[in-house]
């Protein structure tokens, strides 16, 4: 398995401004994702991190809005930008290791914009 | 395209029982896998068990196991012995394993898991 951390834990934000998340492996993953949880909804991907390019987006995720870093095999970032309230969620990061069954997520941060 | 149902928003659960939590998936990959994932409520999602569309034997892990039946599209997790610590959110996933595919996983809606003392 991988251990994989993030912070900041939870932070309360104010509208406009922005976050930066950062999401760090104890182990070189082929692998990492982020995630969104908005309150009492599943989980939806954002983008998959790619290391030492652009991240790939899903429908509804502009680079603008949640630009991702991947500067290596162990660390990523995703910043939401310009937040407004509807972009109060849990964001999570997720590792896929290198067998097909396995794929961890991290502890999640909880983001509240006012 | 994956879609993943459950179709029990919450259950309960008398503790040191068992209990089925109930997930249904529609796919046209040939490859695929599921997984079970428990989200407390401090909101870490913790992996579960991980069964293959080519494994024949059901996947067990400790008190979780897995009772896939594939004509029926079904992936059920049974807890065995529920405990207090048992209670949290429970969602079903599954993604294309084939390689070829996107490496995305798709989320049930979840269920929410009340044991009982």
């Amino acid at each position: 398995s991988a251990v994989i951390s993030q912070k900041p834990s939870r932070d309360i934000c104010q509208r406009g401004t922005s976050l930066t998340i950062q999401c760090q492996v104890d182990s070189q993953v082929t692998m990492m994702f982020w995630y969104r949880q908005q309150p009492g909804q599943s989980l939806t991907l954002i983008a998959t991190a790619n290391q030492g390019s652009e991240a790939t987006y899903e429908s509804g995720f502009v680079i603008d809005k949640f630009p991702i870093s991947r500067p290596n095999l162990t660390f990523s970032t995703l910043t939401v930008s310009n937040m407004s309230p509807e972009d109060s969620s849990i964001y999570l990061c997720s590792v896929r290791t290198q067998g097909v069954s396995e794929q961890y997520f991290g502890p999640g941060t909880r983001l509240t914009v006012t | 395209a994956q879609k993943i149902t459950q179709t029990q928003p919450g259950m309960f659960v008398q503790e040191k029982e068992a209990v089925t939590l109930d997930c249904t998936y529609d796919t046209s990959d040939q490859s695929y896998g599921l997984f079970w994932y428990k989200q407390p409520s401090s909101g870490e999602m913790i992996f579960l068990i991980y069964q293959g569309s080519y494994d024949e034997q059901n996947a067990t892990e400790g008190r979780y196991s897995l009772n896939f039946q594939k004509a029926r599209k079904s992936a059920n997790l049974v807890i065995s012995a529920s405990q207090l610590g048992d209670s949290a959110m429970y969602f079903c996933a599954m993604r294309d394993i084939s390689g070829a595919g996107s490496y995305q996983l798709t989320f049930g809606k979840g269920t929410k898991l009340s044991v009982i003392p």
